[in-house]
């Protein structure tokens, strides 16, 4: 039974370029939640997706940034344009339901911003 | 909207010693609470959880108790050991957002 599997664990991109950062949930969950963290610094909530539905974007910036969850395949954090304040870990986790049950997180990509 | 605070860190202790870790929160509704822990490099592990009131949670040797009127779920190790040294994040989940709420952690180094 896999865990929640990210990819790529390191991405390097260019001022300018497009970030795609992949999420498989575990097996039978349908909730899936993206965070950033930034070097010493705790999660900030992004974004909160069911299946082919965003939940909670709250903490998404307002541009640049989007996420989807299809129907079939892996979610998708996507950030165009990106620039060196982007440069961070991103996790994320998947849970079966939404009401008080854990999340359990995938090893996080670690994008670079050169 | 619903928040958890943690106390600041970094805590440094010697192999052995007591180990307490604050956490309060506001919260809507009756929340579950979480420690999870992140080693260096690697992504966020569950470490305990309760999910009502009284309720205490335990794992590793680590426990934390779910306190309702002081909305506390304060993280205790008896007797901490060098591979204890990571960063704990104290978290909700099931208030009145759907997503986990999280502190902003708290690092932990143990020395020998």
């Amino acid at each position: 039974n896999a865990g929640v599997m990210q990819n790529p664990r390191h991405l390097v991109r260019r001022r300018g370029q497009e970030a795609r950062l992949r999420c498989s949930p575990m097996k039978g969950h349908s909730h899936v939640y993206w965070y950033r963290q930034l070097p010493e610094e705790g999660l900030k909530f992004m974004v909160y997706l069911q299946k082919e539905n965003i939940i909670d974007e709250s903490g998404m910036p307002k541009e640049r940034f989007s996420a989807e969850f299809p129907k079939e395949g892996p979610s998708i954090l996507r950030i165009q344009q990106v620039v060196r304040g982007d440069s961070a870990a991103y996790f994320c986790a998947s849970s079966p339901t939404r009401e008080g049950t854990e999340a359990f997180f995938g090893q996080g990509t670690r994008l670079t911003v050169v | 909207g619903d928040s958890v605070t943690q106390m600041e860190g970094p805590v440094t202790l010697s192999e052995e010693a007591f180990l307490t870790i604050n956490c309060t929160y506001t919260a809507t509704g009756y929340p579950s609470l979480f420690w999870y822990v992140q080693y260096p490099g690697e992504g966020l592990q569950l470490l305990l959880k309760a999910t009502k009131a009284d309720d205490k949670g335990s794992n590793k040797g680590f426990e934390a108790t779910y306190r309702k009127e002081t909305t506390s779920f304060h993280l205790e190790k008896g007797s901490v050991q060098v591979s204890d040294s990571a960063v704990y994040f104290c978290a909700l989940s099931g208030g009145s957002q759907g997503n986990l709420i999280f502190g902003k952690g708290t690092k932990l180094s143990v020395k020998p």
